[in-house]
């Protein structure tokens, strides 16, 4: 089992781009999220999703966007980057919404400059 | 909107000290969960947490759920240079709240001194 797959492992871009972070999960677990992590901020909900097709916003949800079309993908889209979005991002899956532990990728390491 | 706060945010210890990570809610808690991340590496799920007062060991680690449903806390005794890494606590809603969404505290990280 892969568990959680993200990718790419480190990004740079330049400010004004976008791009897509992937996640897949083969454990077929219905609840699906994306975090960013910040010093001193501990890890921040973006969105989540429950299933195929929903899709609710996190904490920080502005700049980004999600959908969730199978069950085993959910990519985060940076539809244009900012130096602010420079962060850890991971991306985690569980059973079911809330209520079962995370599994969480290897994480993200995007720089925007 | 739902706040999980955490203290400390930095701790450092000598080998063999012990150690404890407090978290607390704005809002009653349906369950805590706990994780551990290793420098470099990712959130590692240790334990969950459901009912008032519960109380869960895992070795040298003890975890407590308030009996309000609003507070936790992780304990560890005689702390070793594994115990090395940031700590996080996270809540989710309960009852008709329940949005699906895991907030998480800002983490308490452990150094231990050897």
């Amino acid at each position: 089992n892969a568990g959680v797959t993200q990718t790419p492992k480190f990004q740079v871009l330049k400010t004004g781009q976008s791009m897509t972070l992937q996640c897949a999960q083969d454990m077929n677990h219905e609840y699906m999220s994306w975090y960013r992590q910040d010093p001193g901020m501990g890890l921040r909900l973006i969105h989540y999703s429950v299933g195929a097709g929903i899709t609710d916003q996190g904490e920080v949800p502005n700049g980004y966007n999600v959908s969730r079309s199978t069950t085993e993908d959910f990519p985060l889209r940076l539809l244009s980057a900012a130096p602010s979005q420079t962060s850890v991002y991971f991306c985690a899956s569980s059973l079911d919404r809330g209520d079962s532990p995370l599994h969480f990728g290897n994480g993200t390491r995007l720089t925007v400059t | 909107g739902q706040q999980v706060m955490q203290i400390p945010q930095y701790q450092h210890v000598q080998e063999g000290e012990d150690f404890t990570t407090y978290c607390n809610s704005s809002t009653t808690l349906s369950n805590i969960q706990w994780y551990k991340q290793r420098p470099g590496g990712h959130p590692v799920f240790l334990i969950q947490l459901v009912k008032s007062g519960e109380v869960k060991k895992q070795k040298r680690l003890t975890f407590q759920f308030g009996e309000a449903k609003k507070n936790s806390s992780l304990h560890i005794t005689a702390t070793q240079t594994t115990d090395v890494g940031t700590y996080f606590c996270a809540g989710s809603l309960g009852g008709s709240s329940n949005t699906g969404k895991l907030i998480f505290g800002q983490g308490t990280t452990l150094q231990v001194k050897p």
